[in-house]
């Protein structure tokens, strides 16, 4: 059964203090591991996709890296704004379904 | 990106009514659009997988009654919650798949509160 897993489940960091969000997956025959970042109150705002191990994909103070059994989300120089929820997902080869990992809680304080 | 628009975004209903949520893709056709409950501080829960003039499939768990989804068209699918009860308040978001790459894009969520 796909599995992925989230650590931490909340990480409060000060202003310009860089840190990485894990996603450890378990699936057989990756299609794809997306990251999303969701506000209180909110549907999930798409990030990034990966398709394999070794890809990289940058946006703005984040970027997202893959290995063959997890992500990392690094965030440099986090700002206030960055604060919310960000969940990874990924999609099995031939599945329909996002199987969906239970989210870490990012606060940064000012 | 692509748009996924959802409406209404809050709901307010007496016990024992129904309720209908839209969910539209802009500017994309998705043959395929999912339907997700969400709890408090916990991740997103699929309800169902809604399929362009076919009928969804369900998660284990979930009523097909109570949770009806009709997908008429490329651009549009409809979950309506039957004789809703306080239990069926909670946080309902669609989301469609924008293109061959398998991105899900999520529409801004229905907060339902049934009283």
């Amino acid at each position: 059964e796909d599995q992925v897993t989230q650590s931490p489940e909340a990480l409060r960091l000060q202003e310009g203090e860089s840190s990485s969000l894990n996603c450890s997956y378990t699936v057989s025959g990756l299609r794809g591991l997306f990251w999303y970042r969701q506000d209180p109150g909110k549907g999930p705002e798409f990030l990034f996709t990966l398709y394999s191990a070794g890809e990289e994909k940058e946006k703005e103070r984040l970027k997202a890296t893959l290995t063959k059994k997890e992500s990392f989300l690094h965030i440099t120089a986090p700002k206030p704004e960055d604060s919310a929820t960000y969940l990874c997902a990924v999609l099995q080869a031939g599945a329909q379904k996002l199987v969906f990992g239970q989210g870490t809680r990012l606060t940064i304080n000012p | 990106g692509a748009v996924v628009s959802q409406h209404p975004s809050r709901v307010i209903c007496k016990s024992g009514t129904s309720v209908k949520i839209e969910c539209r893709s802009l500017d994309f056709q998705a043959t395929t659009m999912f339907w997700y409950r969400q709890f408090p501080k916990k991740s997103l829960m699929l309800m169902a997988t809604s399929n362009e003039g076919s009928k969804a499939t369900y998660e284990q768990g979930v009523e097909k009654d109570k949770f009806l989804i009709n997908h008429a068209s490329l651009t549009l699918s409809t979950l309506t919650v039957t004789s809703a009860h306080p239990e069926d308040s909670s946080f309902y978001i669609c989301s469609a798949r924008g293109g061959i790459t398998g991105e899900l894009f999520f529409g801004e969520g229905s907060r339902l509160t049934v009283l």
